[in-house]
């Protein structure tokens, strides 16, 4: 059964620092890797979607890498803003299937 | 705009009362998933439906029903409401992009 894990479960960093978020998943075989954004109380806003096939994916100031093969990507985020306090999860979806697994979260503060 | 709503952003409900939740999307989506989110525990599927009338579990289908009559529609049921099923409650779907999206979320405390 997949599993995804994201560590640290917090992180805090002075606004302007680079950061990176990571995210592992113990089987390789899979079909994508999204990465969301929630804020307190609030739903989940997808950030990005990399498929299999593809090692990277850019938006603004974020960029999602993918190493299938070691199970690992990391999100990427430069310049951090106060505005990018959240919490960041990644989901995988599995080769065939239709439900994606979700990690636990990295919950970010980016102090003013 | 993609947008996926759903009817309550918080409700109060009483133990053993039968729970509606409903779930909009106007993106013409086939898959429609609820989610549960609970402190320390993250995001559990209960059930998901992959096209009208279609639905199968996810891991945590005890005590919920779903129904999808309409394609953009997809409705969760507490058929007798507990205190353990207090939790936020997230509606998504999904389309050909495989780009997921969620609603705002439903907040829903059983006394």
């Amino acid at each position: 059964k997949q599993e995804v894990t994201q560590i640290p479960a917090a992180l805090s960093v002075p606004e302007g620092e680079n950061l990176v978020l990571n995210c592992s998943f113990t089987d390789s075989a899979i079909y994508n890797l999204q990465w969301f954004r929630q804020d307190p109380g609030k739903g989940l806003t997808s950030l990005l979607l990399i498929q299999s096939s593809q090692r990277e994916q850019t938006s603004g100031r974020l960029n999602a890498s993918l190493d299938k093969s070691s199970g690992r990507s990391t999100l990427y985020i430069a310049a951090s803003q106060p505005g990018d306090s959240a919490t960041y999860l990644c989901a995988v979806r599995q080769g065939s299937a239709r439900q994606l697994t979700f990690g636990s979260g990295t919950q970010l503060t980016v102090l003013p | 705009d993609v947008k996926v709503t759903q009817s309550s952003r918080y409700l109060v409900k009483r133990t053993g009362e039968k729970v509606f939740l409903e779930c909009v999307q106007d993106m013409d989506h086939e898959n429609m998933f609820w989610y549960r989110q609970d402190p320390g525990l993250g995001l559990r599927l209960i059930y998901f439906s992959y096209d009208v009338k279609m639905k199968e579990k996810g891991d945590i289908p005890e005590g919920y029903s779903v129904s999808r009559e309409k394609k953009e529609r997809f409705s969760l049921i507490l058929e007798s409401a507990s205190t353990n099923q207090t939790s936020m409650y997230l509606c998504a779907s999904r389309g050909n992009t495989d780009t997921q999206y969620f609603g705002p979320g439903t907040r829903l405390t059983v006394l």
